[in-house]
């Protein structure tokens, strides 16, 4: 099945650690995002994507790091510099054309302990 | 630049009452709009989407959505709840441009009562 898969779906992580949160897609999509989710807040973008070996800091970039190896992985890195980073962070892809929408994954939820 | 208000936070209907969530945008043209909506701990799916032609569009799960221009708004509506449809719901909008950059609302979340 065609899809985008998120993981872990649940991270624990201890302040000062960085962690990596994996985002694979087999949609053939150029075009990929991180989001955070906050209760309230909406989702807010991260980082995005259009192809490989390129990528745009979104709005609340400060304390992650990505990378675009491949069209079908783009893995985000939450680092020790994020001062917040519990949330639920969630990846999209989508395909050429911006009018057929984004495609979400499941979603990994980061607790720092 | 491009943002999405969604008035409304949080609304309380009955199953089988009719039920519209607001949404509003600010772009310097028509961008794409769409609708989503998210189960607790699940990703987002999407409902339905708009960039040009009939102002009204249908989507999945008996929703609609109404484009406004004059209004820059793109409610959705559903003539009647089901207890199903208890879940939050995010207004996005896309730009135009190559690069695609999706902006969503804060989210409506929808409880359904019997």
């Amino acid at each position: 099945d065609g899809g985008i898969t998120q993981s872990p779906k649940y991270l624990f992580r201890k302040e000062g650690q960085n962690v990596t949160l994996s985002c694979e897609q087999n949609l053939n999509h150029d075009a990929m995002y991180w989001y955070r989710q906050d209760p309230g807040q909406g989702l807010r973008l991260i980082y995005y994507s259009q192809i490989v070996n390129d990528f745009q800091k979104g709005d609340i970039a400060e304390g992650y790091s990505v990378s675009r190896e491949k069209k079908e992985s783009f893995p985000l890195t939450v680092t020790s510099a994020q001062k917040n980073p519990t949330a639920f962070y969630l990846c999209a892809s989508r395909p050429n054309r911006v009018d057929l929408g984004a495609f979400f994954g499941q979603g990994t939820r980061l607790t720092v302990v | 630049a491009q943002s999405v208000t969604q008035p409304d936070i949080h609304i309380t209907v009955s199953e089988g009452a009719s039920l519209e969530l607001r949404c509003n945008y600010s772009y310097g043209a028509t961008p794409y709009l769409f609708w989503y909506v998210q189960s607790p701990g699940q990703g987002l799916q999407l409902l339905l989407k708009y960039f040009s032609g009939d102002t009204l569009v249908q989507g999945i799960k008996g929703f609609e959505a109404e484009f406004k221009r004059s209004q820059s708004s793109f409610n959705l509506r559903k003539p009647s709840v089901h207890w199903s449809d208890a879940a939050e719901y995010f207004c996005a909008v896309a730009a135009t441009d190559s690069w695609g950059k999706f902006q969503f609302g804060a989210g409506t979340q929808v409880v359904v009562t019997p």
